[in-house]
């Protein structure tokens, strides 16, 4: 298993709705996870990072964090074209001593 | 968080020649990784930058190809040797920085976008 998958979508939103992301990790990367957003050709972007079980609520985006099942969930509110781009989710071993990266989920916000 | 710049931006090589990426912070970091990220794919890391020490290296990355250099807290260099086409991509840099609660986030510079031909 690797440490961290995701489902590499294309994951189709119509403006407005809500967007669900998520991320499975393994018992290697149960410290700390992170949301990255990139956009084409851009590098990606931190947007969320949650420690704790439960929620994390900035803005439109809030993370989930379920250790008991592994795995961790981003959620945008009220979808814009905008957030069209790849999603990363991201997780550290407890001696954070690397990033362990999913291959990422390309959402689209059709206007 | 902090800035982080990279030179060159772009570059086109040819087949056995070596570029040398430079990655700068603003600010003294306790982390500096160098990740590959082809067209479309995710981050592959290829190594963690120490300062005053030798780069940890991941599988399938060896020193002789990608040596890198970490002189002190701001600053790193990653050098792809003898290129090949295969080595084109777009090379990552990125710190990982403390959040004060003794967790880490990790921000990326803008990257380099390697051509070889």
């Amino acid at each position: 298993q690797k440490e961290v998958e995701q489902n590499s979508g294309p994951l189709s939103v119509p403006e407005g709705a809500i967007a669900s992301l998520n991320c499975t990790y393994s018992d290697r990367v149960s410290q700390s996870f992170f949301w990255y957003r990139q956009y084409s050709g851009k590098s990606p972007e931190l947007i969320m990072s949650i420690y704790s079980n439960g929620d994390k609520e900035d803005g439109r985006f809030t993370a989930q964090l379920n250790k008991a099942n592994q795995y961790v969930s981003l959620l945008i509110r009220d979808s814009q074209p905008s957030d069209s781009a790849t999603y990363l989710c991201a997780g550290v071993p407890y001696n954070f001593n690397k990033f362990y990266f999913g291959s990422g989920t390309k959402l689209n916000v059709k206007p | 968080s902090a800035v982080i710049s990279q030179k060159p931006s772009r570059d086109i090589c040819q087949r056995g020649t070596s570029l040398t990426i430079q990655c700068q912070v603003d600010s003294q970091v306790t982390m500096m990784f160098w990740y590959r990220q082809q067209p479309g794919q995710s981050l592959t890391l290829i190594a963690t930058a120490n300062q005053g020490s030798e780069a940890t290296y991941e599988s399938g990355f060896v020193i002789d190809k990608f040596p890198i250099s970490r002189p002190n807290l701001t600053f790193s260099t990653l050098t792809v040797s003898n290129m090949s086409p295969e080595d084109s991509s777009i090379y990552l840099c990125s710190v990982a920085s403390s959040t004060g609660t003794s967790l880490y986030e990790q921000y990326f510079g803008p990257g380099t976008r390697l051509t070889v031909t």
